[in-house]
């Protein structure tokens, strides 16, 4: 079974600076995706970028970009510029590329932006 | 947008009632799922369903029965709750298709139960 570690529980960054949450997992597939999600206090889970496993290309969303290798099962997400908004439960998160599989969750790491 | 709707935000119920969770998808997504969220435990899934009347046991099944009726509804129920089982619970919706590239989890908003 695949699983999923997110070794920091807590991160702070200041406004305007970036900060990188890591993310490791574990798995015998060769195929799969990967997953950031972002849980702002009170407020509904959204993706907040993803990486297929086949594209050595990191992927990228604005200010949130990923460092992923494959070999070591590292999963990073980098955040710059960070903004209060950016403030959240970040989860990272497994999936396999065959039909009707589950998603994995990793613990999540809370992140505060400070003023 | 897609959406999913949990019908209860917050509950609080007694020990020994029978409690009814249920999720709604506007979006025609093959997959859905239950999970359960405690702190420092992230998510845990507690069942998923690929298909109408389908279902699958997740991690943590134990305590709870799931019901998939018709493909747009996936209702979780405790047929008997107990404390143990106080708990945010997440509802979400995928699509599924070979053609879809990384399938991407939509989520509800969350119902906050209580059980005393």
């Amino acid at each position: 079974a695949q699983t999923v570690t997110q070794s920091q529980p807590e991160m702070s960054v200041q406004e305007a600076e970036t900060v990188t949450l890591s993310c490791t997992y574990d798995t015998s597939e060769s195929d799969y995706y990967l997953f950031w999600y972002k849980q702002p206090p009170s407020r509904q889970m959204i993706l907040v970028i993803r990486q297929e496993a086949y594209k050595q290309q990191n992927a990228t969303e604005n200010r949130f970009s990923v460092n992923f290798q494959k070999a070591a099962k590292s999963f990073s997400l980098k955040i710059s510029d960070s903004q209060l908004g950016d403030a959240a439960m970040y989860f990272c998160a497994y999936r396999s590329r065959d039909y009707g599989q589950n998603f994995v969750f990793g613990p999540g790491t809370r992140l505060s932006v400070l003023p | 947008d897609v959406k999913v709707t949990q019908s209860s935000r917050y509950l609080v119920k007694r020990t020994g009632e029978k409690v009814f969770l249920e999720c709604v998808q506007d979006m025609d997504h093959e997959n859905m799922f239950w999970y359960r969220q405690d702190p420092g435990l992230g998510l845990r899934l507690i069942y998923f369903s690929y298909d109408v009347k389908m279902k699958e046991k997740g991690d943590i099944p134990e305590g709870y029965s799931v019901s998939r009726e018709k493909k747009e509804r996936f209702s979780l129920i405790l047929e008997s709750a107990s404390t143990n089982q106080t708990s945010m619970y997440l509802c979400a919706s995928s699509l599924e298709t070979a053609f879809s590239g990384a399938n991407v989890l939509t989520f509800g908003a969350g119902s906050r139960l209580t059980v005393l």
